[in-house]
């Protein structure tokens, strides 16, 4: 069964850093881009950016870009985010997934089950 | 970035109704499409992919079409499970856009 388990949710203050995880099984994780998205509360979602595990490429999404960082750490199977200075604005649940394709198409499925990031004084 | 645009943002609806809901892309995107359905308190889930093809387990209660850049994704008998929020995105280029979503509620 491919699967993405991401970590449990975190309370962090402004200013905090954070990295959140994402690990995959079931797959060959080193040849599946792994991209991560945005839902503040009550709202849609917002892609963020994704990465190549096999060579660590990455896309930022122009609104992320500077604001967060994707990384990787292949041999555990594993794709983070990652904030160095936290705000308010950043309450959200973060999703990972596998972006497979098929016939020259692309989709992201499965998803991982959300971390829930909340941020507050 | 490619912007796309859902209608209706809401849309109340009975079982066994038949709905369909519309995602515009800003500029061609070819038929690199897909749908996605979001229970509430969950993670979303894969529909439809590269505009009209159904995922591997979605009913085929769930189809979808393409007519230059707009996109339709249409429910045949709406089941319980299918009130929630249906999302369409882009994957042209990066980033991959997502509409604003379809909160599909009961009647």
């Amino acid at each position: 069964d491919v699967q993405l388990v991401q970590s449990g949710a975190e309370v962090k203050k402004p200013g905090d850093s954070l990295k959140i995880s994402c690990k995959g099984s079931g797959y060959n994780f080193a040849t599946y881009w792994i991209g991560w998205v945005r839902q503040m509360p009550g709202r849609g979602l917002e892609w963020m950016g994704m990465i190549y595990p096999d060579d660590s490429d990455t896309r930022y999404s122009p609104s992320f870009q500077g604001q967060v960082t994707i990384s990787v750490d292949e041999s555990i199977n594993t794709a983070y985010l990652q904030w160095s200075n936290l705000k308010a604005s950043d309450t959200a649940m973060y999703y990972c997934a596998r972006r497979a394709k098929a016939g020259g198409y692309t989709w992201f499925d499965p998803w991982g089950q959300g971390t829930l990031v909340i941020v507050s004084s | 970035d490619i912007r796309m645009t859902q209608s209706p943002s809401s849309l109340s609806a009975s079982v066994g109704d038949r709905v369909t809901i519309t995602c515009r892309a800003s500029q061609s995107i070819s038929t690199y499409l897909n749908w996605y359905r979001q229970k509430p308190g969950r993670a979303p889930e894969l529909l439809i992919y590269g505009a009209s093809s159904l995922q591997d387990g979605v009913p085929s209660r769930f189809s979808g079409s393409a007519s230059g850049t707009d996109f339709t994704l249409t429910i045949s008998s709406l089941q319980p499970e299918d009130f929630a929020t249906y999302y369409c995105q882009q994957n042209y280029n990066t980033p991959y856009t997502f509409g604003q979503g379809t909160n599909l509620d009961i009647k």
